[in-house]
């Protein structure tokens, strides 16, 4: 599986746009990347997942460039309660749903 | 619709004793995957269980055994256990046909070993 590499901690202010940066250099042409967000004492919740370009949804944005090395998960004007643990995760979709998780972000929002 | 759900929220056992946790998956979800996250890291994976059968295996030692029942229900055992099994133990289901990384995950049981 394919090592992913993300900030340990990001701060920011509320309203702000956040972007987390995730590299994987070693993403295999089947890979997809995706996102989990997990609030304290909870379990990981599912954001977004793509496999190139960009992709929207209601909570989030997935930018990925055409090497597919890195990726950039984007929140739109972030609130406290945005406050949370951010995990990239790549990965072959027939890989038998077991998910590798990193150490992940710590996005702190400030008001 | 409920979610995941997961029992006990706390426990708290002592060393070298063995201990029984539970889940119930999403409705319509017939895999169950079991991972265990210790203070201030991501999550790691046990192993994954889908028709009453262990599917795939992290890298845990055999102290740690599971069950899936008929509902898909599943539960999760730990033998002999050790201070360093102190963690919050995540259950996730999801459709096995489904997209593999959309995984759904309960609050977790919180298992302090003293």
């Amino acid at each position: 599986l394919a090592k992913t590499t993300q900030p340990i901690s990001m701060d920011s202010y509320e309203g702000q746009e956040v972007n987390i940066t995730c590299s994987h250099n070693n993403i295999a042409t089947n890979d997809y990347i995706t996102w989990y967000q997990q609030f304290p004492s909870q379990g990981p919740r599912f954001i977004i997942q793509g496999y190139k370009t960009k992709v929207t949804n209601e909570v989030a944005s997935l930018f990925i460039p055409a090497d597919r090395k890195s990726s950039t998960l984007s929140l739109p004007r972030v609130s406290l309660s945005d406050t949370a643990v951010y995990y990239c995760l790549v990965g072959d979709n027939n890989a038998g749903n077991m998910l590798t998780f990193g150490g992940g972000t710590r996005l702190m929002v400030k008001p | 619709d409920a979610g995941v759900t997961q029992s006990p929220t706390h426990l708290i056992k002592t060393r070298g004793q063995q201990v029984t946790l539970r889940c119930s998956p999403k409705s319509g979800h017939d895999t169950v995957s079991w991972y265990q996250q210790a203070l201030g890291q991501g999550p790691q994976f046990i192993f994954q269980y889908y028709e009453e059968e262990e599917r795939q295996r992290g890298n845990f030692p055999d102290r740690f055994s599971g069950h899936q029942f008929p509902n898909y229900s599943s539960e999760l055992n730990v033998n002999a256990l050790l201070l360093g099994d102190s963690a919050l133990y995540l259950c996730a289901s999801s459709p096995l046909a489904g997209r593999t990384y959309e995984q759904y995950f309960g609050p977790g049981t919180r298992l302090t070993v003293t």
